[in-house]
């Protein structure tokens, strides 16, 4: 069966650093693409950021560019985001999602976010 | 690309046939996708490249639309459809969501 289980959040003060995990089962980790997305209490969904399936690739939203790092080790498979810098306004639920590539009709493969994990939360607070 | 999703909110009966739009700020052509997300759990995928059903999900959900304007339909609403549903767009960085449409029980 396919699963991401993170792990690695909690309570950290502002500035400081944290870095989440998030553990592949069930599937070849190395043949996909995987992204992390948060969710403040709350709130809506927002993505944070993407690791093409070599790790060569990566995007990150505006809000974390600079202060956040996705990576991967496909022999562990595993992904990781090492967060650095932290502010009060990056807690939140994060999630991560393995990106599949779909086919529809009219325009052929897309990207989708098909598995997601449980999430692991994660407060900035002094 | 920015998303915005119609209504934010809605109560509706068991039984009834619930609409939900996401309107794009450019063309994303047929690039978008529908999750559903019930309170503490990970969103789950229903609906990719507009209309295309997920493995697995009930044939009650339906997606159209393509350009700026789509749509997902549930036909005949379940209680377990109760939940907060989000479009996405898949055609560039960054993979913007809507705002969220919140299904309540009426």
């Amino acid at each position: 069966q396919v699963h991401l289980v993170e792990s690695g959040g909690g309570v950290v003060q502002p500035e400081r650093s944290l870095r989440l995990s998030c553990a592949a089962s069930g599937f070849t980790f190395s043949n996909y693409g995987m992204h992390w997305v948060r969710q403040a209490p709350g709130k809506g969904l927002e993505w944070v950021a993407f690791t093409r399936d070599d790790g060569v690739i990566k995007y990150y939203a505006d809000s974390v560019k600079g202060r956040f790092t996705i990576s991967r080790d496909n022999f562990k498979n595993t992904l990781y985001l090492q967060m650095d810098s932290l502010r009060a306004e990056d807690t939140a639920v994060y999630y991560c999602a393995r990106n599949w590539v779909g086919w529809g009709p009219h325009i052929g493969t897309s990207d989708v976010f098909d598995i997601w994990g449980q999430g692991t939360s994660v407060t900035v607070s002094s | 690309i920015q998303l915005t999703q119609s209504p934010s909110s809605l109560s509706a009966s068991v039984g009834d046939r619930v609409t939900i739009t996401c309107r794009a700020s450019q063309d994303i052509s047929s690039y978008l996708a529908w999750y559903q997300q019930k309170p503490g759990k990970a969103p789950k995928l229903l609906i990719y490249v507009a209309s295309t059903l997920q493995s697995g999900v009930s044939s009650r959900f339906s997606g159209s639309g393509s350009g700026t304007d789509f749509t997902l339909t549930i036909s005949s609403l379940q209680p377990e459809d109760f939940a907060t549903y989000y479009c996405q767009q898949l055609i560039t960085y960054p993979r913007t969501f809507g705002q969220g449409t919140k299904v309540e029980i009426k």
